[in-house]
């Protein structure tokens, strides 16, 4: 069974200040996506990764993936208010085509 | 293009009565995924369909628990006499294809009383 893990569950950071939030995953995967929450809205789709190495950047937002450690990790450069939410990653392994996702991170950024 | 449209998006049932919920995806999207998410918890895939097809169900309940997507209309998950435990936002995902990112709905988010 595919298990997805998080960390940290919860990080609280002053604005200004880099962090970055780890997703590990059990099995080969074809893909890994990164998702945003606002309470009670819906998920906003980040980033895809697809491939070994792949690197993708939006804004302050830095998404990577090393499928070798099954391990991707989305960076948050200079944090603003803007970016509380809480954030996920999902794996789709195969054709499986069905997401797995970790249980979440609430980033929290205060002024 | 809308996107992916749920109705309704809140649902209130007592207990031992059915909930219906509505899922219609993206214009030209024909396969439909239904995740359920508990309080301060990730989404849980549920079931995968296809026109017509139920492709995948492993994340579905055995029982009170139904989808279909039909050749004509939404895709329809049916909670039959739901229970306190079933509260929860149901998000709604559509594709073109397999393997291809989904789209998120709004979600119905169920209380039940």
């Amino acid at each position: 069974e595919l298990k997805v893990e998080q960390n940290p569950l919860f990080l609280s950071m002053q604005e200004g200040k880099n962090y970055t939030i780890y997703c590990n995953y059990s099995t080969t995967s074809d893909r890994l996506y990164w998702y945003r929450q606002d309470p009670g809205k819906s998920l906003e789709s980040l980033f895809v990764l697809l491939s070994n190495g792949a690197v993708k950047q939006e804004g302050r937002l830095m998404a990577s993936l090393d499928t070798k450690a099954r391990l991707s990790t989305l960076h948050i450069t200079a944090a603003v208010h803007d970016l509380s939410a809480t954030y996920f990653c999902a794996v789709e392994p195969g054709t499986a085509s069905k997401l797995t996702f970790g249980t979440g991170t609430r980033l929290q950024v205060t002024l | 293009n809308a996107g992916v449209m749920q109705n309704p998006r809140h649902l209130v049932r007592r207990r031992g009565q059915e909930a219906r919920l509505r899922c219609s995806p993206m214009k030209g999207h024909s396969h439909v995924y239904w995740y359920r998410q508990l309080p301060e918890e990730g989404l849980k895939f549920m079931v995968y369909l296809q026109k017509e097809n139920i492709i995948d169900e492993s994340g579905m309940p055995k029982e009170r628990f139904s989808a279909e997507f039909p050749k004509e209309g939404p895709s329809i998950l049916r909670i039959q006499q739901v229970v306190r435990g079933d509260s929860a936002a149901y998000f709604c995902a559509s594709s073109p294809g397999q393997g291809v990112g989904a789209f998120f709905g709004q979600g119905t988010r169920l209380t039940v009383v």
